[in-house]
């Protein structure tokens, strides 16, 4: 059963620094890796999706790493805004359950400004 | 932007009572699926649905049943509510059939609270 780990659970920065998420998972036979953003009360926000044959994707000032090998991703937010405290989750694709995701528990990011 | 829907967004409800969880969409996607999420928890897959007249239970076990008659529409039911299914449920659906390249669309989910 694939277990994702998300580290650290909580986290809490000033403005304007750059800042790491870690994502690792058991499982390395993934289709892709998704990172989400979740903001209270709301749904989920999709931010970047990798597919199993990439690398890394870029979107603004988010970039998101991954190697499937060792079970690894990160997510690098660049120049930190207090727009982006929100939890951030991490969830890769496997081929069970109708190709559903499964999820780490989150890393909850506080920017102060 | 997605267009996926849930009603209603909060519910207290009795011990009990039937109750609906109602989730549309406008995309016209096949793949359907319903999760719980716990206060500080991950997200657990609970239902799942291929398609019209396709359903399919999760890994999470669930007391509550699903049904999909209409394409852009995946309703969720409790006969019989319980303090345990007090929770978060977040529907979400897919497009396509590429699970590699194709992100899931999430509503903005019901927070359920069962007295």
């Amino acid at each position: 059963k694939q277990e994702v780990t998300q580290i650290p659970a909580a986290l809490s920065v000033p403005e304007g620094e750059n800042l790491v998420l870690n994502c690792s998972f058991t499982d390395s036979a993934i289709y892709n890796l998704q990172w989400f953003r979740q903001d209270p009360g709301k749904g989920l926000t999709s931010l970047l999706l990798i597919q199993s044959s990439q690398r890394e994707q870029t979107s603004g000032r988010l970039n998101a790493s991954l190697d499937k090998s060792s079970g690894r991703s990160t997510l690098y937010i660049a120049a930190s805004q207090p727009g982006d405290s929100a939890t951030y989750l991490c969830a890769v694709t496997n081929s069970n359950s109708g190709y559903a995701l499964n999820f780490g528990k989150g890393t909850s990011l506080l920017v102060t400004p | 932007e997605a267009d996926i829907y849930q009603t209603p967004r909060y519910l207290v409800i009795g011990t009990g009572k039937k109750i609906t969880l109602e989730c549309s969409q406008t995309m016209g996607h096949d793949k359907m699926y319903w999760y719980q999420q716990d206060p500080g928890m991950e997200l657990h897959l609970i239902h799942y649905s291929y398609g019209v007249n396709s359903t399919e239970k999760g890994d999470l076990s669930s007391e509550s049943t699903v049904s999909r008659i209409r394409t852009e529409h995946f309703p969720l039911t409790l006969e019989s509510a319980r303090p345990s299914h007090t929770s978060q449920y977040l529907c979400a659906s897919k497009e396509g059939d590429s699970p590699y390249q194709e992100t899931q669309y999430f509503g903005p989910g019901t927070r359920l609270l069962v007295l």
